[in-house]
C-alpha cells in the first residue's frame, strides 16, 4: 500500500524568499514521486518527477526536489518565489504502472506569495 | 508535448438534465484514461478509468448509472453525468498516461467545472 502526506495544507510567503512544500510518502516498493501545480480553475501541470535516477530533480520554473529514502520525504523548494506561484500543489506517489489503484494524490498545499 | 484537451471547461445545467464532458488526447493515443472529481480546496479523487474498447472500472462508491464513461476511440473518453441534481457540482478533471518512456506520468486536462441548479 501506498500513501503520502503533505504536511501543511498552507504555506505563506513574501516574493522573493524560498519555498519549501513538504511531502512524506510510504510505499512498500520504489516508488515514483510527483509535484503537480494546479492553478485556480485549471487542470493539474507536471513540475518534476522522481523515477529512480536522480535523487535530486529539477522541474520547469525553478522548482526542484530532493527524493530522500532515508527519510521517505519529496520535499519541494524554489530559492525565489514569484507571485506567479501562488496556486495549489499536490505532492503524488505511484508504484509502477500507473494503473487505477496506482496513483496516490496527497491533500494538496496551497502556497500563498505575499508582495 | 503531450496534451490532453477537455471540454467544455464550464457548463451549468438545470436539475434533471445530463451532461456530457469529453476528453480527448491531442496528440498522443490513450486506451486508458481517468476521470476525478475535486471539491472545493479538496484533493482529487479518483472516480473511475475509462478503458477503450471495454466497459469503464468504477472506484468503490461511484455510482455507473449516474456517471456514465465511454470511451469511443484511443483519443477519446466521454463522462456523463445523468439526471444531475446540484450535489454533483464539482470540478471534474481528466487525465491520460502518456506512452513510451513517459508511461507513468498523466497529462491532465484544463478540468470541467458543472454547476448544477
Amino acid at each position: 500500500a501506498q500513501s503520502v502526506t503533505q504536511l501543511d495544507s498552507h504555506v505563506s510567503v513574501s516574493e522573493g524568499t524560498p519555498v519549501l512544500l513538504r511531502c512524506n510518502y510510504s510505499s512498500s516498493y520504489s516508488p515514483s514521486l510527483f509535484w503537480y501545480v494546479q492553478h485556480p480553475n485549471k487542470g493539474l501541470q507536471l513540475l518534476l518527477k522522481y523515477t529512480s535516477a536522480a535523487t535530486l530533480v529539477k522541474g520547469i520554473n525553478g522548482f526542484e526536489a530532493e527524493f530522500k529514502k532515508s527519510e521517505t520525504s519529496f520535499h519541494l523548494t524554489k530559492p525565489s518565489a514569484h507571485m506567479s506561484d501562488a496556486a495549489e500543489y499536490f505532492c503524488v506517489v505511484s508504484e509502477g504502472y500507473t494503473g487505477r489503484r496506482a496513483l496516490t494524490f496527497g491533500s494538496g498545499t496551497r502556497l500563498q506569495v505575499q508582495p | 508535448g503531450a496534451v490532453v484537451s477537455q471540454h467544455p471547461s464550464r457548463v451549468i445545467c438545470k436539475s434533471g438534465t445530463s451532461v456530457k464532458i469529453e476528453c480527448r488526447s491531442l496528440d498522443f493515443q490513450a486506451t486508458t484514461m481517468f476521470w476525478y472529481r475535486q471539491f472545493p480546496k479538496q484533493s482529487l479523487m479518483l472516480m473511475a478509468t475509462s478503458n477503450e474498447g471495454s466497459k469503464a472500472t468504477y472506484e468503490q462508491g461511484v455510482e455507473k448509472d449516474k456517471f456514465l464513461i465511454n470511451h469511443a476511440s484511443l483519443t477519446l473518453s466521454t463522462l456523463t453525468v445523468t439526471s444531475a441534481h446540484p450535489e454533483d457540482s464539482s470540478f471534474y478533471i481528466c487525465s491520460a498516461p502518456q506512452s513510451g518512456p513517459g508511461a507513468n506520468v498523466l497529462t491532465f486536462g484544463a478540468g470541467s467545472r458543472l454547476t448544477v441548479l
